[in-house]
């Protein structure tokens, strides 16, 4: 199994709203990641947990909290959030191990946030 | 520091013809080499990775890449393009070995059209 679920698909929300998105693997991984996608543009990586400790901020606004209860789930907490963080987040895992292995990132399918 | 060029923004090809994606990148050791496919609305797919021996590698889906360190590049192939092929193409290159989870720096993608 290779697959990250990440939950709901679709969210609209209002700027005054407090929401969640969630991701959850089942590999094994000890390595997750939030990013941020904007339409035709890469990734850009907001957060990495290593051992469900926070390893990388990427100077993310404080609108954006993240939390990894356990190894296997990732959560991201929204609060008073802008139109413009309007993008599609993804998860991703990877094995987080001394070796190549750890580089490979497996993705979630996103999910679509449109912030009003 | 790293970083991912791919000079492509868009390229359109009939289908059943060749395909060729270009992707250099910049690293002060050996790269860690990533080509990933993202389909409109989804995550993204890894299609093949680059870590080390055989510098031409095979991937899923029929693509092929070959990586040649005179030139820095990491160029994505494929013999017969398929209509299904028609999406965004990220070149990737990871943070390394034995380090901890980290960043992996993405090009700025290549929007692929097939023409029937």
């Amino acid at each position: 199994d290779t697959e990250v679920t990440q939950t709901p698909k679709h969210l609209v929300m209002g700027m005054t709203n407090k929401k969640s998105l969630k991701c959850e693997q089942h590999m094994g991984h000890r390595a997750m990641y939030w990013y941020k996608q904007k339409a035709k543009k890469p990734p850009e990586l907001m957060f990495v947990y290593s051992y469900e400790k926070l390893s990388i901020n990427e100077s993310v606004p404080s609108r954006f909290s993240p939390e990894c209860p356990n190894s296997s789930l990732l959560n991201l907490h929204l609060h008073a959030l802008q139109p413009e963080d309007s993008a599609l987040y993804l998860c991703a895992s990877s094995q987080d191990r001394g070796g190549a292995a750890q580089n490979i990132q497996y993705f979630g399918a996103g999910t679509r946030l449109s912030v009003l | 520091a790293q970083s991912v060029t791919q000079p492509d923004i868009h390229i359109t090809v009939s289908e059943g013809a060749s395909l060729e994606l270009r992707c250099n990148y910049s690293y002060g050791a050996t790269p860690y080499l990533f080509w990933y496919v993202q389909s409109p609305g989804q995550g993204l797919q890894l299609l093949l990775k680059y870590f080390s021996g055989d510098t031409l590698v095979q991937g899923i889906k029929g693509f092929e890449a070959e990586f040649k360190r005179s030139q820095s590049s990491f160029n994505l192939r494929k013999p017969s393009v398929h209509w299904s092929d028609a999406a965004e193409y990220f070149c990737a290159v990871g943070p390394g070995y034995n380090t901890n989870a980290g960043k992996s720096t993405f090009g700025d993608g290549t929007t692929l059209t097939v023409k029937p």
